[in-house]
């Protein structure tokens, strides 16, 4: 089954210091994901994609992610992260063609910055 | 303007009762979508529809029925409703289904509580 998998529920890290959210995936094919962050009580905000091309991928907010073939990931990182970071980030990933394609997205991991 | 507007915010309401939810994008896309979030925030898709057609229905219950009189807005009516609908709903909307261009833009949500 095609899927996507965060491991981590929740991610701590110090303000100022690098962070990874991590995220796996499973398709049939090339895979195409995405990153989106949910601010509490609002709407997802996409932050970046994986078409093609560059394994290192960047986005808003100073955000890159990282796609690795081999091992099937694509985590998200920050060089330093700030307390404005702190937020549910969403993994997704699009399955299907044309216009039948969908994203599924993952559980979702909150990232919790501290000053 | 707010991009992808959703109302009402917030619906409580009983169990058997019918409701809608109402959804608006500005931006010209052509394809809108509804999501569930679940009480642990987990996402999934509904529906998508594009220039007015019903593309995908997630197997949802037949309680719910999407509308989308023109391309910029996609409603959401829910009939009998049940204690397990409670959840947030969004709405999206793309440019359109390819991934090369198919990032999403979310509204803000309806919280729906059933009683």
């Amino acid at each position: 089954a095609q899927s996507v998998a965060q491991p981590e529920d929740q991610v701590n890290v110090a303000e100022g210091n690098p962070l990874t959210v991590k995220c796996t995936y499973s398709v049939s094919g090339n895979p195409y994901l995405f990153w989106y962050v949910q601010y509490p009580n609002r709407g997802l905000q996409f932050l970046l994609k994986y078409i093609t091309g560059d394994n290192l991928v960047k986005g808003s907010y100073g955000f890159e992610a990282e796609f690795n073939k081999s091992q099937t990931s694509f985590h998200l990182k920050k060089p330093s992260a700030l307390v404005s970071d702190s937020a549910l980030y969403f993994c997704a990933v699009r399955v299907g063609s044309g216009n039948t394609g969908k994203l599924i997205f993952g559980q979702g991991t909150t990232l919790q910055v501290k000053p | 303007d707010t991009a992808v507007s959703q109302t009402p915010k917030y619906l409580v309401t009983q169990m058997g009762n019918d409701k809608s939810i109402k959804c608006e994008q500005n931006l010209g896309h052509d394809t809108m979508y509804w999501y569930k979030q679940d009480s642990k925030k987990f996402l999934k898709i509904m529906f998508s529809y594009n220039n007015k057609e019903l593309i995908i229905n997630e197997t949802v219950p037949n309680r719910f029925s999407p509308k989308s009189p023109d391309k910029a807005h996609l409603n959401l009516h829910i009939n009998s409703l049940e204690l397990g609908d409670s959840a947030v709903y969004f709405c999206a909307s793309s440019q359109d289904w390819s991934p090369a261009t198919g990032e999403q833009y979310f509204g803000p949500g309806t919280r729906l509580t059933v009683t």
